[in-house]
């Protein structure tokens, strides 16, 4: 079946640094959607990618649908202590399949 | 964004009853909706797919008469967790896709907490 390989699957990271973390798959997605979801919460869809080559920023994050439309990127440039908490990739094919998670920690 | 509302967002229950899960779209219809479950620490793994109208469409593995959908209309769809054990103690959320994206963006509710006691 089709799988999502994310990394990387934590990272702590001081306030202020820049943030990357990337998505790919063996498969080709239409679309590809990063989420950010807190303890507790449901995922909130934060970016979404429907072309190849798409390059998409929302405030400090960009996102990137990548070429070969089988890898992701997503950045977040100077990070403060709220961007805390897991995010995850994902894209469509026919379902919607996720990858594993990266869980960031930011330091004051 | 569109708005997906889930609830509870917590239960405990006693093994062996069931429990019932609600996931309502609010400012949009829905034809097609989702259920997820998720352990601590990974990722959200896909159990079934609701439609409004018609029969879920369930995962490999997933138990049918187990957890049980209804899609009765384009704003609701329940998940109802029968006979629960121990074991299905997790964390369950649905999501819903506007039409008008074909189902290309997919907003989740707040998820339920379920602990089975």
């Amino acid at each position: 079946g089709q799988q999502l390989n994310q990394s990387p699957q934590s990272m702590f990271i001081q306030e202020g640094e820049d943030v990357s973390m990337n998505c790919t798959s063996s498969s080709i997605f239409n679309t590809w959607l990063w989420y950010k979801q807190d303890p507790g919460e449901g995922p909130v869809l934060l970016i979404a990618l429907y072309k190849a080559g798409e390059l998409t920023s929302n405030g400090r994050l960009t996102a990137q649908f990548g070429i070969t439309r089988k890898d992701s990127f997503l950045n977040i440039s100077a990070s403060i202590p709220s961007d805390v908490g897991i995010y995850f990739c994902a894209g469509r094919g026919g379902k919607l399949i996720f990858g594993q998670g990266t869980e960031l920690s930011v330091k004051p | 964004g569109a708005v997906v509302s889930q609830h509870p967002s917590w239960v405990i229950c006693k093994s062996g009853t069931s429990v019932k899960i609600e996931c309502r779209s609010l400012d949009f219809q829905a034809t097609t909706m989702f259920w997820y479950r998720q352990f601590p620490k990974q990722s959200l793994m896909l159990m079934a797919t609701s439609n409004e109208g018609s029969k879920a469409t369930y995962e490999q593995g997933v138990e049918k008469d187990k957890f049980l959908i209804n899609h009765a209309s384009l704003t609701l769809s329940t998940l109802t967790v029968t006979s629960a054990h121990p074991e299905d103690s997790s964390f369950y959320i649905c999501s819903a896709g506007r039409d008008d994206f074909m189902n290309t963006e997919a907003f989740f509710g707040q998820g339920t907490r379920l602990t089975v006691v």
